[in-house]
């Protein structure tokens, strides 16, 4: 069973911090790495889809990088912000399958 | 409103009672799929479907049935629900790998 690693859990952080977190995936048969973020009592809405060795997408004061050589992603929030309160999952697809492979998520919490 | 409809956002079943859960999509996407949500695990795939006519099993399939006979609906099906099925449900939709998911709002099953 392929495993997708979410790091850290949870985490506190304060107004104006800037943070980010880490999603581990397999390195072989790449295909894509999706981001989205889930408020609670809603559901997960997209942020990026990245298929690229070293693309790098942003939307708005949130980024993401990508190493599928090493098998990691990077999700960054610049000026945290109490609604960017969420948790944040990543899925990983690999070349042989249509299987989209969730990790267990970054619970953020922002302390205004 | 581009947008995934689940039916019923709320149900609760006794063991063994047949019962279907609804997912309808007005977006065109050929992708659909079922995913569970349960405390402390990731989205696990339930099931999907690549076009109509054509499912797959995910990671989770035991216990329930799928149907694509239209590209719009793609219905859940607990042929004789057990209390493991305890569970929030996703449907979600796309394009294809390369797009972010449209997530439907969820239904929550409780079977007693």
């Amino acid at each position: 069973i392929l495993n997708v690693e979410q790091s850290p859990q949870s985490l506190h952080v304060q107004e104006g911090d800037s943070t980010n977190f880490t999603c581990s995936f397999p390195s072989s048969n790449f295909y894509a790495l999706h981001w989205y973020r889930w408020e609670t009592a809603k559901s997960p809405e997209a942020l990026f889809v990245m298929t690229l060795n070293g693309d790098e997408k942003k939307k708005g004061r949130i980024s993401a990088t990508l190493n599928t050589k090493e098998g990691y992603s990077y999700l960054y929030i610049k000026g945290s912000q109490p609604e960017d309160s969420a948790t944040y999952l990543c899925a990983f697809r690999m070349d042989s399958s249509y299987k989209l492979i969730f990790g267990s998520g970054t619970r953020l919490l922002v302390r205004p | 409103e581009a947008q995934v409809t689940q039916n019923p956002r709320y149900l609760i079943t006794v063991t063994g009672k047949k019962l279907t859960v609804t997912c309808s999509q007005n977006m065109n996407h050929e992708y659909m799929s079922w995913y569970r949500q349960d405390p402390g695990l990731g989205l696990r795939q339930i099931y999907y479907s690549m076009n109509v006519e054509v499912t797959d099993k995910g990671d989770v399939p035991e216990g329930y049935k799928v149907s694509r006979k239209e590209k719009r609906n793609f219905p859940l099906i607990l042929e004789s629900p057990s209390p493991n099925q305890t569970s929030l449900y996703f449907c979600a939709s796309s394009f294809g790998a390369n797009y972010g998911y449209t997530f439907g709002s969820g239904t929550r099953l409780t079977v007693v």
